[in-house]
C-alpha cells in the first residue's frame, strides 16, 4: 500500500534557527496536506499543496510540493518556541482517507 | 460551532472490559474517521465511514467496531479491552472529497485511554 515517509523524526533547534522536514511517499500524489499537533493536542490543517512544483508561504513557514509530486517539505525561517510540536504530511488514497507520515517532532529552545 | 467533540476525555480500563467511544461533529461533514496514535507510530486509521450508512475497516481494525449513528455521530467501541489497545484515539471529519484536491481532516480533542 502507499507509504509515506518522513525524516527526520525529531529535531532540536535554537530559537532563531531554520528547520527543515522532509515528506516522500512510494507513490505519486494528487495531492499533499500538512498538519501540525502541538504537545497534548490535536492534529490541525496546515494546507494543501496541488500542483506540480507549488510553493506556498504561511509567514515564516514555506510549503514546497515536488516536480514529480512524490515529495514535500516543510521550511520554517527563524523558528520560535510557538513552532514547538509535531509536523505531520499526509496523501490521500484512492479511499477518500488519508496516509500520514510518521510526523517530525520539533523542540526549540529559547 | 462546537467542531468536532469526543467523550470521555480520559479513560482507565481493565482488560477484558468494554466502552464505547463518541465522537460528534456539528460542521454537515460526510466523512468521520477513527485515528489511534502511539508514540513514534504517527496516526493510524482504525476505521472510517465515507458517508452515512457505510463504514469500513482502515489500517488497524482488529479489536474495534464502529457505528455510524448518523450524518453527525461516529462511535468506536472496544468489545475486550486489551493493554495494547492503550493509545490516544482521535475522531476526525472531513467533507466530500474530489480529486485532485482533498478536503482538511478536522480532529477533535482525543480520548486518552489506558488498559491495565
Amino acid at each position: 500500500g502507499q507509504q509515506v515517509m518522513q525524516i527526520p523524526q525529531y529535531q532540536h533547534v535554537q530559537e532563531g534557527e531554520d528547520f527543515t522536514t522532509y515528506c516522500n511517499s512510494s507513490t505519486t500524489l494528487s495531492n499533499i496536506q500538512w498538519y501540525k499537533q502541538r504537545p497534548g493536542g490535536h492534529p490541525v490543517f496546515l494546507i494543501q499543496l496541488v500542483k506540480s512544483g507549488e510553493v506556498k508561504k504561511q509567514k515564516r513557514l514555506t510549503f514546497q510540493f515536488g516536480e514529480a509530486k512524490k515529495n514535500s517539505s516543510l521550511h520554517i525561517t527563524a523558528t520560535q518556541t510557538t513552532d514547538v510540536g509535531t509536523y505531520f504530511c499526509a496523501g490521500p488514497t484512492r479511499y477518500s482517507t488519508l496516509t500520514f507520515g510518521k510526523g517530525t517532532m520539533l523542540l526549540v529552545s529559547p | 460551532n462546537a467542531g468536532v467533540t469526543q467523550t470521555p476525555k480520559f479513560q482507565v480500563l481493565k482488560t477484558g472490559q468494554s466502552m464505547t467511544l463518541q465522537c460528534a461533529q456539528d460542521m454537515n461533514h460526510n466523512s468521520m474517521y477513527w485515528y489511534r496514535q502511539d508514540p513514534g507510530m504517527g496516526l493510524r486509521l482504525i476505521y472510517y465511514s465515507a458517508s452515512e450508512g457505510t463504514t469500513d475497516k482502515g489500517e488497524v481494525p482488529n479489536g474495534y467496531n464502529v457505528s455510524r449513528l448518523n450524518k453527525r455521530e461516529f462511535s468506536l467501541r472496544l468489545e475486550s479491552a486489551a493493554p495494547s489497545q492503550t493509545s490516544v484515539y482521535f475522531c476526525a471529519s472531513s467533507g466530500r472529497t474530489a480529486l485532485p484536491t482533498s478536503y482538511e481532516q478536522y480532529f477533535g480533542p482525543g480520548t486518552r485511554l489506558t488498559v491495565t
